[in-house]
């Protein structure tokens, strides 16, 4: 299946500050999701994300938290005043349907480290 | 409260020895179970299991499922360097992923 590409890479922030990390699929993706990982634990869900509006949240997602796809391709994760805890592997997926027999596809992820 | 559990939390083994990495689940709605590789940053996709007593192959790597006892097992045979990762346990609920800790695979030359 195609790459799914997030940028940045690597992204380092003030405390306080306002970031938002990109998630690029291929159009004809359907389902959207954002999970992240704090260095050392688990990967986490944070969000998904289906006909542009959101279908669940996790109580991580709060109302720090905002997802849209702006542009009906980039997917955007924004987090608006950043914590030292946001410190984290942030990742995209996506499915083209609600059910694939090969799972998500995670895009290469985006190391958000908060300052 | 949905919960995944795997077990060992981490291996140490030898290149051509054979591991059996678990994972046990509480979830409601449950979909699938999915185990994926994590090397250096994104999972990648290694299973997707949905039926009872299946076994699903792929060279050197096995898993099964078992759904009345709520668990799965990833076997890895004849090991090798390149095998060392992080191997996830992921059950799907409702189209979201429920991750385990991982199971975190060193595989010595």
């Amino acid at each position: 299946e195609p790459e799914v590409t997030q940028t940045p890479s690597h992204q380092v922030t003030q405390m306080g500050q306002e970031v938002i990390l990109r998630c690029v699929p291929i159009s004809n993706h359907l389902y959207f999701y954002w999970y992240r990982q704090i260095l050392g634990q688990k990967v986490e869900f944070l969000v998904s994300f289906y006909n542009n509006e959101i279908s669940e949240k996790s109580e991580i997602f709060d109302d720090q938290f905002s997802v849209e796809r702006p542009d009906g391709s980039n997917f955007t994760l924004k987090i608006r005043s950043t914590k030292l805890e946001d410190s984290a592997m942030y990742f995209c997926a996506r499915t083209t349907t609600t059910f694939t027999n090969y799972g998500y596809t995670f895009g290469s992820g985006t190391r958000l480290t908060v300052v | 409260e949905d919960k995944v559990v795997q077990s060992p939390l981490s291996l140490v083994v030898h290149e051509g020895d054979t591991v059996t990495l678990n994972c046990s689940y509480e979830v409601t709605n449950f979909r699938s179970l999915l185990w994926y590789k994590q090397e250096k940053k994104a999972p990648t996709f290694l299973f997707m299991l949905t039926s009872s007593g299946i076994e699903k192959k792929s060279g050197r790597l096995s898993s099964i499922l078992d759904k009345k006892e709520l668990f799965s097992i990833l076997n890895i045979t004849a090991t090798q360097t390149g095998d060392s990762a992080v191997y996830l346990c992921a059950v799907n609920r409702d189209y979201k992923y429920i991750f385990g800790t991982g199971t975190r695979l060193k595989v010595l030359a």
